[in-house]
């Protein structure tokens, strides 16, 4: 069946720019994650989602960051007046429940010029 | 506080060869859970497996274990008989039982297999 499915696979805007990524979840998985990965670096944890809600948004930089999930499965991370710190790779992992294990889409690899 | 631990240098392995891949945390929950992924350079992050901390058994996925050590809170993984497309950044992570479901990841293991 399908993965986590995430777009764009890259994106390339300049500093200032308002952007977001998308994750489309593992048909039927409730719980859904977004990470931040750096150049080196493990994964960071940035927000979660069970259902539509945020059940822990405390990995969110600051309020620069927000992310959706309005009907329960699609779910957005929108980023605003981006800055070069941002440039990253975005992670989205869904899992069944919310102790299942988190299957992971391949990124959106965002560059902020 | 960094609660996953992966310091070792990059690591060339001969193909057919076993390798360790070194693991530490830190917590104070007595149940959580252990995960290891491997990233290969597409960028995919691939569960391998999984330990609970009441497992009375060290994990095993084909040809994927865990040398589970609760005492000293190391959770090592080993890949036998290592293949060419082992080849890969391999991130050791954990889950806490106390209510928060994210994972907290290491900075990740670089494997490369030989032939």
């Amino acid at each position: 069946g399908a993965g986590v499915s995430q777009t764009p696979s890259n994106k390339v805007t300049e500093k200032g720019k308002y952007v977001e990524l998308r994750c489309d979840p593992i048909s039927g998985h409730t719980a859904l994650y977004w990470y931040r990965q750096s150049l080196g670096q493990g994964p960071e944890f940035l927000i979660y989602f069970q259902g539509t809600g945020a059940a822990d948004d405390s990995g969110l930089p600051n309020d620069r960051f927000f992310a959706v999930r309005p009907e329960g499965s699609v779910s957005t991370l929108k980023i605003q007046r981006t800055e070069r710190g941002d440039s990253a790779v975005y992670l989205c992992a869904s899992s069944l429940t919310d102790r299942g294990t988190p299957s992971f889409g391949s990124g959106t690899r965002l560059t902020v010029v | 506080a960094q609660k996953i631990t992966q310091t070792q240098p990059g690591m060339f392995v001969q193909e057919k060869e076993a390798v360790t891949l070194d693991c530490t945390y830190d917590t104070s929950d007595p149940s959580y859970g252990l995960f290891w992924y491997k990233q290969p350079s597409s960028g995919e992050m691939i569960f391998l497996i999984y330990q609970g901390s009441y497992d009375q058994q060290n994990a095993t996925e084909g040809r994927y274990s865990l040398n589970f050590q609760k005492a000293r809170k190391s959770a090592n993984l080993v890949i036998s008989a290592s293949q060419l497309g082992d080849s890969a950044m391999y991130f050791c992570a954990m889950r806490e039982g106390n209510g928060n479901n994210r994972l907290a990841f290491g900075k990740g293991n670089q494997v490369v297999v030989i032939p």
